[in-house]
């Protein structure tokens, strides 16, 4: 059954650094998003894209944040500058086409910020 | 304000035994509604969702979710739990009108069981 992925499963940075979580959606979905998670609290929508573009984002998704997709497969949530509070498990997402096809989740990548 | 409402963090079932995890919603009009489950270490799977028609909702695992529409209520229910039904299960919901389907959670009810 096709899945998502998502690389580094674990990534600890240092405050102030760069960091890019990947992800691999299945492959003829159309829908793609970031949520992130952290510790003991609820998952949190960050951002969807669609058609090249960002569709909708939440007001956590400010300008330290940025989401690409190079190329045919990889989708990107990059964070310029992380702070101490960006420490989350960030999830990957990917739909199909419409509202009511389910929404597939890879398994994460835990963020550790120093 | 739109909220999806888990009221129970913690759960804890004996194996065997039945289980319920509730979910409250209040929106404008009817959400779509989803069930999720992670699993220690994994990412969020799908149980089951609502979107019309029947009100009881059959999904994988031998879980069901009946949609309350008195209520504003989904919950969730398995006549007989298993160990490895341990896990944190959260409730989620879709605006009906929301073409890019972001997906609003609840705060998850951690499920322990017990021998």
């Amino acid at each position: 059954e096709p899945e998502v992925t998502q690389t580094p499963s674990h990534q600890v940075t240092q405050m102030g650094q760069e960091v890019i979580l990947r992800c691999v959606p299945i492959s003829n979905h159309l829908y793609f998003y970031w949520y992130r998670q952290i510790l003991g609290q609820k998952v949190e929508f960050l951002v969807s894209f669609y058609n090249n573009e960002i569709s909708e984002k939440s007001e956590i998704f400010d300008d330290q944040f940025s989401v690409e997709r190079p190329d045919g497969s990889n989708f990107t949530l990059k964070i310029r500058s992380t702070k101490l509070e960006d420490s989350a498990m960030y999830f990957c997402a990917s739909r199909r086409q419409t509202s009511t096809d389910t929404q597939y989740f890879g398994p994460g990548t835990r963020l550790t910020v120093l | 304000a739109q909220s999806v409402t888990q009221p129970d963090i913690h759960i804890t079932v004996s194996e065997g035994a039945s289980l319920e995890l509730r979910c409250n919603y209040s929106y404008g009009a009817t959400p779509y509604l989803f069930w999720y489950v992670q699993s220690p270490g994994q990412g969020l799977q799908l149980l089951l969702k609502y979107f019309s028609g029947d009100t009881l909702v059959q999904g994988i695992k031998g879980f069901e979710a009946e949609f309350k529409r008195s209520q504003s209520s989904f919950n969730l229910r398995k006549p007989s739990v298993h160990w490895s039904d341990a896990a944190e299960y959260f409730c989620a919901v879709v605006g009906t009108t929301d073409s890019w389907g972001k997906l609003q959670f609840g705060a998850g009810t951690q499920v322990v069981v017990t021998p």
